[in-house]
């Protein structure tokens, strides 16, 4: 049991349309983040939210729009997306606060996202 | 740009074997991370090495952390066909104090443990 939930688990969209991944955590962590994992890359970062704020933006291009109403959810909308953006996107949250422990991340399942 | 380099990428053993994977880096970070994800999952995290030289030992699985906090070392004994899964690396680095963990990955290292 994960405690990290994301829906979709499975995405196809066309080029041209708009849609949503939503994750929702149930640890009680204060910061979300969103990565992008494709074959033969590194898991690669892509935002960061932390009480609710966004402190990172890894160059990612402006059609990956996230977005975190509170501490438990997470979002990220996606619109006009190209073939190279298909991946698996995978949700994480940490506890948010101090020590070393309070850094370790906790997955969410992904959503595997297919671009036509 | 901090880089993690995780030995080897693939990985075939037969069930009772030993192996070790790396992970190797230039830069120091403030912890070390291993995490296991298997097909159709997110990764789970398995241990955080904090303090240089340290040995933490998870049942079959050892882990180490170098001296310096530049590398680490994944060894598991007797490997079973359950082992088998993506094995990844996670270097912490948060400086300025941040509050939130700025990870860097390693490519990962694949693990088939056949029967």
């Amino acid at each position: 049991e994960t405690g990290v939930t994301q829906t979709p688990r499975h995405l196809v969209m066309g080029m041209t349309n708009k849609k949503s991944l939503k994750c929702e955590q149930h640890l009680g962590h204060n910061a979300m983040y969103w990565y992008k994992q494709s074959a033969k890359k590194p898991l690669e970062l892509m935002f960061v939210y932390n009480f609710k704020e966004q402190t990172e933006n890894n160059s990612v291009p402006s059609r990956f729009s996230p977005e975190c109403p509170n501490s438990s959810h997470l979002f990220l909308h996606l619109h006009t997306l190209q073939p190279e953006d298909s991946a698996l996107y995978l949700c994480a949250s940490s506890q948010g606060t101090s020590g070393v422990f309070a850094y370790e991340q906790y997955f969410g399942p992904g959503t595997r996202l297919t671009v036509t | 740009t901090q880089l993690l380099e995780q030995s080897p990428q693939f990985l075939s053993i037969q069930e009772g074997e030993n192996l070790t994977v790396y992970c190797n880096s230039s830069s120091v970070f403030s912890s070390l991370q291993w995490y296991r994800q298997e097909p159709g999952e997110g990764p789970v995290l398995l241990v955080t090495v904090v303090t240089g030289g340290e040995v933490k030992k998870l049942k079959r699985l050892t882990f180490q952390f170098g001296d310096a906090r530049k590398d680490s070392s994944l060894h598991i004994t007797a490997a079973q066909p359950g082992d088998t899964g993506l094995y990844l690396c996670a270097g912490l680095s948060n400086a300025g104090g941040t509050s939130y963990g700025k990870l860097t990955f390693g490519q990962g290292t694949i693990l088939t443990v056949h029967p």
